[in-house]
């Protein structure tokens, strides 16, 4: 019973490096999210993706980018690392329940942590 | 602009008392809410929700509460166990979007 699977766990960065972040879920979920948590900032949302090969912007989009190739991965990617983006990154999943027309709660990874020096 | 507020940092609570968190918003077009639950190095899991047709949503030792005049929702935890020692996050949608809007958090510490 993985859930939401994202990789790596653990990641140091020089600035201008790129890197690739990870996110899987096994639940089938239409919808995926990347969020950053930084201290005293809670949860902000990065891009999110209502569909397979649809993506679209968060609340802080900017130096990432993202991919929904296939359904049940979400890819995000930063081009030129920042020292900005040192953060906690979380991947969520969620479904849509058609007779509440409503979304399900969002299920989370267990986090990658960043850091770029 | 924070459009949902945790105002508390931190709470610290007694064994087998209540444990009460705040969480205040100042969007008018949320109508759903959720608590997650965040222990270290694991991500947050989902606690409860309350629509905002209820004013009151239940679930064992957990209850959520909404008043909606005053824009405010509150989880009520009784009696508090040590194991709910946690960073609580309250999140908010507004109908039709998939998109939520997460508080700061409040680190729950309940002393045995």
């Amino acid at each position: 019973n993985a859930g939401v699977t994202q990789t790596p766990k653990f990641r140091v960065l020089k600035t201008g490096q790129s890197m690739t972040l990870l996110c899987a879920q096994d639940m089938n979920h239409e919808y995926m999210y990347w969020y950053r948590q930084d201290p005293g900032m809670g949860l902000r949302l990065i891009h999110y993706s209502v569909g397979e090969g649809t993506t679209a912007k968060g609340e802080v989009p900017d130096g990432y980018n993202v991919s929904r190739l296939k359904k049940q991965n979400f890819l995000l990617g930063l081009e030129s690392a920042a020292p900005s983006q040192t953060s906690v990154y979380f991947c969520a999943s969620s479904s849509r329940d058609r007779r509440a027309r409503a979304n399900q709660p969002q299920h989370f990874g267990d986090g990658t942590r960043l850091s770029i020096l | 602009d924070q459009q949902v507020k945790q105002n508390s940092p931190s709470l610290s609570v007694q064994e087998g008392r209540i444990s009460i968190l705040n969480c205040d918003y100042t969007n008018s077009m949320f109508d759903y809410f959720l608590w997650y639950k965040k222990y270290p190095a694991e991500g947050p899991t989902f606690l409860i929700s309350i629509s905002s047709i209820k004013d009151k949503n239940e679930d064992g030792r957990f209850t959520v509460f909404l008043n909606k005049s005053a824009k405010h929702l509150s989880l009520h935890i009784v009696p508090s166990q040590p194991g709910d020692s946690a960073v609580y996050f309250c999140a908010a949608r507004a109908d039709g979007n998939e998109k939520l809007t997460f508080g700061t958090g409040t680190r729950l510490t309940i002393i045995p």
